[in-house]
């Protein structure tokens, strides 16, 4: 595809709902990565992959995160029992190896 | 946490006018990044400077680092209304070659 491409673009889940958040990256990308960004701050690094392997996840805030990508291509960020603090824009992003990170449009979380 | 913050969190100027937008780390580091976030969509690459560089031009942009001082500044030349956006510095620290580290941004509106 053209570039990294999110979905759902916006979801509102109830506190207690568990979410699942897509992410299709730019074809070929070896490197995968989710940032989570808050209202009025800068992204955060959640976690990376290098094909299928989850090299980093020590910025997933809790248990309740699970991130995938098992053919090394599309991901899945899921998250369990969702909480209002869990509300924000959840950013994926890809690269070929050592060049500029290209950045998905986001996923846009509200728990209510 | 973040590491970099970037001066001002806000700055409104006239179209014409030269924007500069500070960042400060706490940390050695690979190489900054800075990149441009319009409202509600995902972050745009704009240049990456290298620790052994000094300064960086594309276009109407130029990036200088300094890092005995531990800081970077964007300057916009001959600002556009579409130049209205949030603009973010990242640093990949020292030791990881691929986890980026995201200030809070500098909000900038450009007014025609």
């Amino acid at each position: 595809g053209a570039g990294v491409s999110q979905s759902p673009r916006y979801k509102v889940a109830k506190r207690g709902q568990d979410v699942a958040l897509r992410c299709d990256p730019i074809s070929g990308h070896v490197s995968l990565f989710w940032y989570q960004q808050a209202l009025g701050q800068g992204p955060e690094f959640l976690t990376y992959f290098q094909n299928e392997a989850q090299l980093d996840k020590s910025g997933l805030p809790s248990d309740r995160f699970f991130a995938e990508r098992p053919e090394g291509s599309v991901s899945t960020l899921k998250i369990q029992r969702t909480q209002q603090e869990d509300s924000a824009v959840y950013l994926c992003a890809s690269t070929p190896e050592g060049n500029t990170i290209y950045f998905g449009e986001g996923s846009w979380l509200t728990v209510v | 946490s973040q590491q970099g913050e970037e001066d001002p969190q806000a700055l409104s100027i006239q179209e014409g006018e030269n924007a500069t937008m500070n960042c400060s780390y706490k940390t050695s580091i690979n190489n900054l990044q800075w990149y441009r976030q319009n409202s509600g969509r995902g972050l745009v690459h704009l240049i990456l400077i290298r620790s052994n560089e000094r300064e960086k031009h594309s276009g109407r942009l130029r990036v200088t680092l300094d890092t005995s001082k531990k800081s970077s500044s964007l300057l916009i030349t001959a600002s556009r209304a579409a130049d209205t956006a949030s603009y973010f510095c990242a640093t990949e620290i020292k030791g990881s070659n691929y986890k980026l580290t995201f200030g809070k941004g500098t909000l900038l509106t450009v007014n025609p």
